[in-house]
Parts: structure tokens; sequence; C-alpha cells
């Protein structure tokens, strides 16, 4: 099955200490996103890639660190959580601009 | 980047056709118009996207206004299970810097 999966599905964490969310897609896409969604606030995206070893920038970077070292797997890095990124984080994969993402499942994210 | 506007909240009623709407008056000759859904407890679907043509697929269809400044996702007979919030999105070769915002909550009357 065509998916984009996201691990862990909950996580409750301590502040400061370093964590990893992993995003896998089996599509063999070439773009993939993170995003964390907060109330009233809907979706903001953190960072993007558009080809393994190429990331950019999204809106809300600080704080966050990406790699694509391949081309299936994209992971999210929070080297010193704090609070303030409590959140509901989505990462996407897309096989082109002009294709639609797919989502993974998202990841709840508790820093305490 | 190219910014869309959308209403916060719209009602249906059950078995009707919903015309949601989306403002772009930024939009570029080279940005597509792309709609997602997210519904309860779940990530974000694609639902269909377009670039000046009005477009179709078994979800919904896309009419995109002649100056594409503009552009209304349609829904023809809306059922309880299209209760979500609805983003309109613009995106372009080169440039997946995308924004989401807080698109519009549908909820769907019985």
């Amino acid at each position: 099955e065509a998916q984009v999966t996201q691990n862990p599905r909950y996580l409750i964490t301590v502040t400061g200490k370093k964590l990893t969310v992993t995003c896998s897609q089996n599509m063999n896409h070439e773009y993939m996103s993170w995003y964390r969604q907060d109330p009233g606030l809907g979706l903001r995206q953190i960072y993007y890639s558009m080809n393994v070893e190429v990331t950019d920038k999204g809106d809300v970077p600080e704080g966050y660190k990406v790699s694509r070292k391949e081309k299936r797997n994209f992971p999210l890095i929070l080297e010193s959580p704090s609070p303030n990124q409590t959140s509901l984080y989505f990462c996407a994969s897309s096989r082109a601009f002009d294709y639609g993402y797919t989502f993974g499942s998202g990841t709840r994210l508790t820093v305490v | 980047d190219a910014k869309t506007t959308q209403p916060n909240s719209m009602e249906s009623n059950e078995e009707e056709p919903v015309h949601l709407p989306c403002n772009h008056s930024t939009i570029s000759g080279t940005d597509y118009i792309h709609w997602y859904r997210q519904l309860p407890s779940q990530g974000p679907e694609y639902v269909i996207h377009g670039l000046t043509s009005n477009v179709n697929n078994r979800m919904a269809s896309l009419a995109i206004a002649e100056d594409r400044k503009s552009s209304t996702l349609i829904l023809h007979r809306a059922t309880l299970r299209d209760a979500a919030v609805y983003y309109c999105i613009l995106r372009n070769f080169g440039n997946e810097k995308l924004t989401f915002g807080t698109g519009t909550r549908l909820t769907i009357i019985p």
C-alpha cells in the first residue's frame, strides 16, 4: 500500500532531550515536507525537500533540523525540544509539483 | 509567497451541492491551485488541483475563474463524511514553500 509512515504516533518528552520523528514513504516521491498543526494557526510548514540532499526552510523552521540522505526518508530532529514545540506534526510526500501530496497520520508531540 | 483567502466556516445541507470559494489575487501564471481536506483526527488528504481549466475527479470539481484570481471547489452532493476543513493552496514548480492557512471548516447538516 502506498503510504507515508511516521513514527512515533505519540510522544511525551522532557525539555532539552533530543528526539527524532521519522518519516518514510514507499512511493519513490521526489518531494517531502514537514508541517506542524496548532489550534487556531492551521498547518504551518517547517521544512521541505525537493530531492536527496536538498532541503529548505518553510515558515517555522526555528528549533528544528531535517536531513534527506535517501529519497524515502525525511526525519525531523528536535535537538533541544521546548514546550512551545508541543504540537501535532505531519510529514507529506509528493511525486512532483503538479501532483498532490500524500500525508502521514501525524505525530502528537508533548514537551513538558 | 502567493497567498489564498478562504471563509472560516460554511454550512451545507446533506445531499445538496457545496461551493467552497478561494481567492488568490496574487497568483502567478505558473501557480497550480491545489485543494486538500482534513477530516477530524486525520492528516490532510489531497482532493484536486488545476492550472487554468476546470477539473473533475471522483471526489470533486474545481472551477477556476478566467482571470485565475479565484477558484471554487464543488462537492456535487454533500454527505456527512464531507464534513472537514478544506484548504486551498498555490503550488509552483521550483517552490515547495507552501502556505496552508486555516482553511474553511465545512459543516454538513443532516
